[in-house]
């Protein structure tokens, strides 16, 4: 078991430019979630796949904001037109059926994006 | 209002002395909550869930929920410098299928 994996762990990018995080959960979980984290903050929902379906997507995420699972496995989320707005932690986690209800989610280590 | 509502302290609690912390939540219907550690740097870690009311105990954690209330809080007993974090409270809303939503999370230092 290697854990949640993110990738890249820090992205520095200009503003309007376009940026993707990908996340590999834990093998043998179904349910996938991404949040955003800022200084002082907890996580903020973002959206939430299980398998490949996406649930649900926050209503405070702009349409600048996609996130897909295409084979139930590892999930992609993009940012287009970044603003400086959107510089945060951008946490995944992963959780399996046998863990639902008890609210365990295996966090990742996130990645770190600044929008100059 | 925010669906979760923590404050985010400092909270300072001289080492071996109880620390709590304490969180409330706007959805009445809620029926699961959790109570997340995270560490500087570092990404959050379940510690303690509780679905009934009154009180459930795992080691020096208390969690204890008030459903009439809309209230959580976690007690930590015979506070260590290790114990020194932010501690996330969070919920899954009613009818919300495993969405789980955190508060802000609360800042304890214990002071040696």
């Amino acid at each position: 078991d290697t854990g949640v994996s993110q990738d890249p762990r820090h992205k520095i990018t200009k503003r309007g430019q376009n940026v993707t995080f990908r996340c590999d959960p834990i093998s043998e979980h179904n349910r996938l979630y991404w949040y955003r984290q800022t200084l002082g903050q907890g996580p903020e929902f973002l959206t939430y796949f299980q398998n490949e379906a996406q649930l649900e997507k926050s209503r405070l995420l702009s349409d600048r904001f996609s996130a897909e699972r295409p084979k139930g496995s590892f999930s992609t989320l993009e940012i287009q037109r970044t603003e400086q707005g959107d510089s945060a932690m951008y946490l995944c986690a992963s959780s399996s059926s046998t863990s639902w209800g008890t609210g365990e989610l295996f966090f990742g280590e996130g990645s770190r994006l600044t929008v100059l | 209002q925010k669906e979760v509502e923590q404050n985010s302290g400092p909270l300072s609690v001289p080492e071996g002395a109880i620390a709590s912390l304490n969180c409330t939540y706007s959805d009445r219907g809620s029926q699961s909550f959790f109570w997340y550690r995270q560490y500087s740097g570092k990404s959050p870690e379940l510690i303690m869930f509780i679905y009934s009311n009154g009180d459930k105990e795992d080691g020096r954690f208390t969690a204890q929920l008030n459903k009439a209330s809309q209230y959580v809080s976690l007690l930590i007993r015979d506070s260590q410098p290790s114990d020194s974090a932010t501690y996330l409270c969070a919920v899954i809303p009613v009818n919300r299928d495993d969405k789980i939503i955190f508060g802000k999370g609360t800042r304890l230092h214990i002071l040696p």
